[in-house]
């Protein structure tokens, strides 16, 4: 979904180096979260964040970290990353409130994380 | 929120129906069937959800049996582009709004 974008699409990075992973969204949606997917697996969440003010750990925030800078966007740290932190990274928006698609989440179209 | 049980893979032929299945024995009276899909290595896709009727969109048709132990995603004419992983997921509307994914059905269409 073009309303969602993520930066950068692929990334190569070694072991111990920070990186950070961008989040824009368009939609105007307060909700905001990052997933990460390994191969046969399904999504699992890491953070999410439901206005500016507010951050939220998910199922597996152990070595990531979060930053709500406005309501359009969420990015996501890897202060020190390591090589099982390869993956893909989802971020994703929804909106809550009265319209018929509200509780749906949109996807980004992912960034490729690769940790050497 | 209730677990979901998908068989691991599905076939269907293109241009029939395919009928994916889902188990959620625990599910709770608040709680909604939603279904996603993913497409190889993009980012999900919401397609239907439902509570205890019925219901039918533009790209599938949720039926959920009385006792909401159960479901089933139809797509009604399947193409080869409907080749994706297929996630049901039991959620409580208007809460938290987290989603869990399990590891979902990869559904093959074939020519």
């Amino acid at each position: 979904d073009a309303d969602v974008t993520q930066t950068p699409r692929n990334r190569i990075t070694k072991t111990g180096k920070r990186i950070m992973l961008e989040c824009s969204q368009t939609k105007g949606h307060d909700r905001m979260y990052w997933y990460r997917q390994d191969p046969g697996l399904g999504l699992r969440l890491i953070y999410y964040s439901f206005d500016v003010k507010d951050i939220n750990k998910g199922e597996i925030s152990d070595g990531y970290s979060v930053s709500r800078q406005a309501q359009a966007k969420f990015s996501l740290s890897l202060e020190s990353a390591i090589p099982n932190q390869t993956a893909l990274y989802f971020c994703a928006t929804s909106d809550f409130g009265q319209t018929k698609s509200y509780n749906e989440q949109f996807f980004g179209p992912g960034t490729r994380l690769t940790v050497l | 929120d209730a677990k979901t049980t998908q068989p691991p893979s599905m076939d269907c032929a293109e241009g029939r129906a395919a009928n994916l299945p889902c188990n959620h024995s625990t599910i709770s009276g608040n709680e909604y069937v939603y279904w996603y899909r993913q497409i190889h290595s993009q980012g999900p896709q919401y397609i239907i959800h439902g509570l205890k009727n019925n219901e039918t969109n533009e790209m599938a048709s949720l039926i959920i049996t009385e006792d909401r132990k159960s479901s089933t995603l139809i797509l009604p004419h399947a193409t080869l582009r409907d080749t994706a992983v297929y996630y049901c997921i039991v959620r409580v509307k208007n809460r938290d709004d987290k989603i869990i994914f399990g590891k979902g059905t990869r559904l093959h269409i074939l020519p």
